[in-house]
């Protein structure tokens, strides 16, 4: 089946600096990634649509001045958090929708990203 | 607008015991429903889905889910609970962009 990868699964950064996640498809091509944010005993709020090759979409009330997404091909997707701080610390997850000769309505999710800013 | 309710936070069952995890939903058009689970610091595992066809339909691990058209709803369900289905449980709607449910967090009790 279809598998995501995340790097790293957990990351502990200080406050001010900048935090690069990795999403990658690894059997399969994908032309759209997405990236959602979990809270604890949360649901998962997509923070932003990223397709290759171009600009990513972002959810109202994200700011993508923060939350930096680039999908420079059609297996890696990365989201670079920059000037965390302590409220940015969340379950980030990333899934990829499969490039198919039919639609493929299914996303495959990534294991996730445990971001702790102290 | 589109929109995914699971009324239900908690559910508990008896190993051994049928489960059932509700969601209703609202969107216009057909629908694509989902199901995934979740495990404790994990991504998403999908579960099923429904795009056409037979109302009844069969996933990963025993779990099945039945779609009614009528009520609005996708409720997921397996005949005998492992105490290993306890998890986080998330309904999915995909129309215009594709919505989670709040999940409802499944314990299975040996």
């Amino acid at each position: 089946g279809a598998v995501v990868s995340q790097h790293p699964s957990w990351v502990i950064c200080k406050s001010g600096t900048s935090v690069k996640i990795e999403c990658r498809s690894l059997d399969f091509q994908a032309t759209t990634m997405f990236w959602y944010r979990q809270f604890p005993k949360q649901s998962l709020m997509l923070m932003a649509t990223s397709n290759e090759g171009s600009k990513a979409t972002y959810e109202q009330g994200v700011e993508k001045d923060k939350f930096l997404i680039n999908h420079a091909s059609l297996t890696l997707s990365t989201l670079t958090v920059t000037s965390a701080h302590p409220e940015d610390s969340s379950f980030y997850i990333c899934s990829a929708r499969v490039l198919s000769g039919r639609p493929s309505y299914e996303q495959y999710f990534g294991p996730g990203t445990r971001l702790t800013v102290t | 607008a589109q929109s995914v309710a699971q009324p239900e936070d908690q559910v508990n069952v008896a190993e051994g015991n049928p489960l059932t995890v509700k969601c209703t939903y609202s969107v216009s058009g057909n629908p694509y429903l989902f199901w995934y689970v979740q495990y404790p610091n994990r991504g998403l595992q999908f579960l099923l889905k429904y795009i056409t066809g037979d109302n009844l339909v069969k996933g990963s691990y025993g779990f099945e889910a039945e779609f009614n058209k009528s009520q609005t709803s996708f409720h997921l369900k397996k005949p005998s609970a492992l105490v290993s289905d306890s998890a986080l449980y998330f309904c999915a709607v995909e129309g215009q962009n594709f919505v989670f449910g709040p999940g409802t967090r499944l314990s299975v009790l040996p």
